[in-house]
């Protein structure tokens, strides 16, 4: 089945500092998402972005769906980014939805 | 609009015994899902409905079953809770055809002794 890789799977950061956070998939997809899922356990889309370039504050998202990958950048960081960053795919041939494992993100104070 | 919202929050259940999980949104959306997540890992699709009467096998169906008799309710059902089966269920859903961005229910944590 189709694999959706996500680097770094942890990093830690001190607030104000930049990051970048990366998604590769195997397989040809019809759209693919970024959420947040913060310390207490709610999943808050960020972007729905199956192509281009989407920003919303400080967070911005590029997928380049032919070459099977996407970004999301967080700049100017805060502790309230806290949390897990999970992408997820939607497979182009059975409309299947495939997460990856996320990336743990720390900001410290 | 409350958004997508779970019952219960908590339950305990020992092997075998059934319980039903209730997902409820009032967005009027067409698409709904369900998700597992277990430690360490990002969530897997159950099963998922495109519309009121319809359902689908997800990544992980084995042990679930589903219903969706109303549009904005969809039914989670285990039948013979297995502990392989504890953990957190998120329910989602979304607007239209294409899938659009997803709103997520705050969780529901099961463990299975």
């Amino acid at each position: 089945g189709i694999q959706v890789e996500q680097s770094p799977p942890d990093l830690i950061l001190q607030e104000g500092a930049n990051s970048t956070l990366r998604c590769n998939f195997s397989d040809s997809v019809n759209n693919l998402q970024w959420f947040h899922q913060n310390p207490w356990g709610q999943l808050i889309n960020l972007f729905y972005i199956p192509s281009g370039t989407k920003q919303n504050g400080r967070l911005s998202a590029t997928t380049v769906a032919t070459e099977r990958y996407s970004l999301l950048y967080i700049s100017s960081s805060q502790t309230t980014d806290s949390g897990v960053y999970f992408c997820a795919v939607e497979r182009s041939r059975d409309d299947k939805i495939i997460f990856g494992k996320g990336t743990r993100l720390h900001i410290l104070p | 609009n409350a958004g997508v919202t779970q019952t219960p929050k908590f339950r305990v259940l020992k092997t075998g015994q059934s319980m039903t999980l209730l997902c409820a949104q009032d967005m009027n959306h067409e698409y709904m899902y369900w998700y597992r997540q277990d430690p360490g890992m990002g969530l897997r699709l159950i099963h998922y409905s495109v519309g009121e009467g319809t359902t689908a096998k997800g990544e992980v169906p084995d042990g679930y079953n589903v219903s969706r008799l109303k549009k904005q309710n969809f039914l989670l059902g285990l039948e013979s809770a297995a502990p392989s089966q504890t953990s957190v269920y998120f329910c989602a859903s979304s607007r239209g055809r294409e899938r659009d961005e997803q709103f997520f229910g705050p969780g529901t944590r099961l463990t299975v002794l």
